[in-house]
C-alpha cells in the first residue's frame, strides 16, 4: 500500500532550527510537496521537490532523496508564527496526492 | 480513522459537458468541507468552503455558477463543474473538518479532471 510517515508533533525553541522528516512508499513518484497549515486556515504551499537534493527558500529548505523515499523540511531561525502543522504529500504515478497526517510544530519562547 | 474519499479519481470529459465530483468523509461527520484546486507544481488554491445545510462560501475569483457545490449531509459534499472547458482541467482536492475536532482538515486523494 501507499504510505507517508511523519512525526505527529515536534517542539522547538524560538530562534532555533528544526527538521521535520517525511518518509514515503508510493506507487511511482511525481514529486513531493510540503504545506504549512495554521489552525483553522487552508494549507499553504511551501515547497515542491521532484529531483534529489536541497531546495532553499529563505528560512525554509526542503530535501529529497528518491532512492531512500525520504524528505525533510528544515526551518531556520524559528519564529512564533511558524507554529503550525506541516503536511508532506507525494504525487504518485497516477498523479494522485498521497498525504501524510501532518506534523504539529510547537514553538516555545 | 479520519478518512476522506473522492470519486472519481480521474475523469476525462468533452468540452461543454458537466462533471460531478463527490467528497465523502468515511468514518466521521464533517460540518465543513473545503474544495481546492491545484495546478501543476503549485499550491492548493482554496475554491470554496462548504458547510452542511447552507450555501457554500466561494473565494474571490471563483465563479459560483460554474462550480456548483452542494453539502447535503454531514458526510457528503459534491462539486459540479458545469459546462467544462479545457482551462478547467486541473486537480481538484477536497478536505473535511470534524464536528468534534479542532481545526484539523483531512484531505481526500484528489480528482484529476481533463477536459478535451
Amino acid at each position: 500500500g501507499q504510505n507517508i510517515d511523519q512525526p505527529t508533533e515536534m517542539t522547538a525553541t524560538e530562534g532555533a532550527i528544526v527538521q521535520i522528516n517525511c518518509t514515503y512508499q508510493t506507487s511511482g513518484f511525481n514529486g513531493l510537496f510540503w504545506y504549512q497549515q495554521h489552525a483553522g486556515e487552508a494549507p499553504t504551499f511551501l515547497s515542491y521537490n521532484v529531483l534529489d537534493g536541497l531546495e532553499e527558500k529563505g528560512r525554509f529548505s526542503s530535501f529529497l532523496s528518491r532512492s531512500k523515499g525520504y524528505s525533510y523540511l528544515l526551518l531556520k531561525e524559528l519564529q512564533m508564527k511558524d507554529s503550525a502543522s506541516y503536511l508532506c504529500a507525494v504525487m504518485d504515478s497516477n498523479y494522485q496526492l498521497i498525504w501524510g497526517a501532518g506534523t504539529k510544530l510547537i514553538i516555545k519562547p | 480513522g479520519a478518512v476522506v474519499s473522492q470519486h472519481p479519481s480521474r475523469v476525462i470529459c468533452k468540452s461543454g459537458t458537466s462533471v460531478k465530483i463527490e467528497c465523502r468523509s468515511l468514518d466521521f461527520q464533517a460540518t465543513t468541507m473545503f474544495w481546492y484546486r491545484q495546478f501543476p507544481k503549485k499550491s492548493l488554491m482554496l475554491m470554496a468552503t462548504s458547510n452542511e445545510g447552507s450555501k457554500a462560501t466561494y473565494e474571490q475569483g471563483v465563479e459560483k455558477d460554474k462550480f456548483l457545490i452542494n453539502h447535503a449531509s454531514l458526510t457528503l459534499s459534491t462539486l459540479t463543474v458545469t459546462s467544462a472547458h479545457p482551462e478547467d482541467s486541473s486537480f481538484y482536492i477536497c478536505s473535511a473538518r470534524m464536528i468534534a475536532g479542532v481545526n484539523e482538515q483531512y484531505f481526500g486523494p484528489g480528482t484529476r479532471l481533463t477536459v478535451t
